[in-house]
C-alpha cells in the first residue's frame, strides 16, 4: 500500500449505529486531518494531531469522536449520526503540522446516514 | 481570517481548448496559494502552489497560475485541456501566525466535451 488509504470506501449507517472510519497513512508524515466535504459546500477541517496528539478541534460535535493511536493511523469513531452527517469523510496527512509542503489526502470514506 | 472565492461552480469547455479557473481570496496577512484537483472517486492532489518568488506557478498535467497581489487572486490556467483533464478543482489559501489552517474554496467543476 502506497500514499493514504481509508476504510471502508463506503458506510450506510442508522442514526443509532455506531461505525469507525479507518485511515492509514504509508508516508512517513507526522500530521495527520480529518476533512469532511459536503455538497456545494467548501472542505471542512475537523480535527488535525501532530505526533499522536489533538491539536485542533474544529467545533465538531461529540458525536465525532477521533482516535490517533500512532502517526500512521487515525480514526474517526461515529454514533448517532445525523443525516446532515452524510457527506465524503476525507482524511489527509503532512511531513509537520500545516506544513507548507503539501497535504496528500486519502480517496475518502462516502457515509451516508438513514 | 482568510477566505477563498472560486465564482464559477462548473466551467464546460472543449478538447484543446484553453481554459481558465478563477480563484479570489481575502487575507489580511501573508498568504499561501494552492491548487488542487480531485478525480472522481478520488481524494484531493495537489496540482501547485505558490509560496513566495516568481509569481507565475507551473505544476502537473501542463497547469500553471499567477499569483496576482493588487487582484488578490490566484487564477489556474490551461492552455489546451484533454478530456482526462475532466475533475474538480480547488483552490486553497494558508496564512501565516495563527492562521496557518487551509481553507479551501468550493471547487469549480471542470468538463471537457470532446
Amino acid at each position: 500500500e502506497t500514499g493514504v488509504t481509508q476504510t471502508p470506501r463506503h458506510l450506510v449507517m442508522g442514526m443509532t449505529n455506531k461505525k469507525s472510519l479507518k485511515c492509514e497513512q504509508h508516508l512517513g508524515h507526522n500530521a495527520m486531518y480529518w476533512y469532511k466535504q459536503s455538497a456545494k459546500k467548501p472542505l471542512e477541517l475537523m480535527f488535525v494531531y501532530n505526533f499522536k496528539e489533538q491539536t485542533e478541534n474544529n467545533s465538531v460535535p461529540s458525536r465525532f469522536s477521533p482516535e490517533c493511536p500512532n502517526s500512521s493511523h487515525l480514526f474517526l469513531h461515529l454514533h448517532t449520526l445525523q443525516p446532515e452527517d452524510s457527506a465524503l469523510y476525507l482524511c489527509a496527512s503532512s511531513q509537520g503540522e500545516y506544513s507548507y509542503n503539501e497535504q496528500f489526502f486519502g480517496p475518502g470514506t462516502r457515509l451516508t446516514v438513514l | 481570517a482568510q477566505s477563498v472565492t472560486q465564482l464559477d461552480s462548473q466551467v464546460p469547455v472543449f478538447e484543446e481548448a484553453p481554459v481558465e479557473l478563477r480563484c479570489n481570496y481575502s487575507s489580511s496577512v501573508s498568504v499561501y496559494l494552492f491548487w488542487y484537483v480531485q478525480y472522481p472517486n478520488q481524494g484531493l492532489q495537489l496540482l501547485l502552489k505558490y509560496l513566495s518568488g516568481s509569481t507565475l506557478v507551473k505544476g502537473i498535467n501542463g497547469f500553471e497560475a499567477e499569483f496576482n497581489k493588487s487582484q488578490t487572486s490566484f487564477h489556474l490556467r490551461k492552455p489546451s485541456v484533454h478530456i482526462s483533464d475532466t475533475a474538480e478543482y480547488f483552490c486553497a489559501v494558508r496564512g501565516d501566525f495563527g492562521n496557518e489552517k487551509l481553507t479551501f474554496g468550493t471547487g469549480t467543476r471542470l468538463t471537457i466535451i470532446p
